[in-house]
């Protein structure tokens, strides 16, 4: 069965430091890889999306970046921490139900950042 | 474009009383639909979906969601409410053969289940 490791839980950050979260699946090849962000228990904000390695689509411009080095590993990056990057990531996967024309997406237990 | 609207914020019902989060689409074409719980400080776990065949569709933990193609909507339901079933809930859509493109999701409703 497939599963999806996001690490760390929580994270505390001083505003310019860097930042480096990880997220990798396993149990499945080739997957699409999301990362999202939730402010204040609400609403999901697209971040950046891969459909393969070194593949990366940004939907927000903003001072973080996103890197797939291996097919199952996606990370999200920042030079400089804002306190407005605190909030709820989530990393999240999609394949190809097997045999069917859509894709199903699952979402990783999610990091809380906290820059302070 | 594709958009999905959940037009309650929050959504409060008593113990033991059906419950019914709202969700409506808009999108050229005929939808796939989704539902996703999220309990705090939790990544969101997949209820149910529908793709094609019986407008309802029952789903994890005695929910169920109907298809309803003339009004657009999705909403989920639930005979008889938990305390447990409080939660965040998400719609999201996607269109067929859209490949890659990520689902659309709804801003989130609140559902609190009152003893």
């Amino acid at each position: 069965s497939q599963t999806i490791h996001q690490w760390p839980a929580t994270l505390v950050q001083p505003v310019g430091s860097p930042l480096s979260l990880e997220c990798t699946v396993e149990g499945t090849s080739n997957p699409n890889l999301y990362w999202y962000r939730q402010a204040a228990g609400r609403g999901l904000q697209l971040l950046f999306y891969s459909v393969g390695i070194g593949q990366i689509s940004s939907e927000v411009p903003q001072n973080l970046s996103a890197s797939r080095p291996q097919d199952r590993q996606f990370i999200l990056s920042s030079k400089k921490l804002l306190l407005s990057d605190s909030g709820f990531y989530l990393c999240a996967w999609s394949v190809r139900a097997s045999g069917r024309n859509y894709y199903e997406q699952y979402f990783g237990p999610g990091t809380r950042l906290t820059v302070t | 474009a594709q958009s999905v609207a959940q037009p309650e914020d929050q959504v409060n019902v008593a113990e033991g009383n059906p419950l019914t989060v709202k969700c409506t689409y808009s999108v050229s074409g005929n939808p796939y639909l989704f539902w996703y719980v999220q309990y705090p400080n939790r990544g969101l776990q997949f209820l149910l979906k529908y793709i094609t065949g019986d407008n309802l569709v029952k789903g994890s933990y005695g929910f169920e969601a109907e298809f309803n193609k003339s009004q657009t909507s999705f909403h989920l339901k639930k005979p008889s409410a938990l305390v447990s079933d409080s939660a965040l809930y998400f719609c999201a859509v996607r269109l067929p053969n859209s490949g890659n493109t990520p689902l659309v999701f709804g801003k989130g409703t609140r559902l609190s289940v009152i003893a």
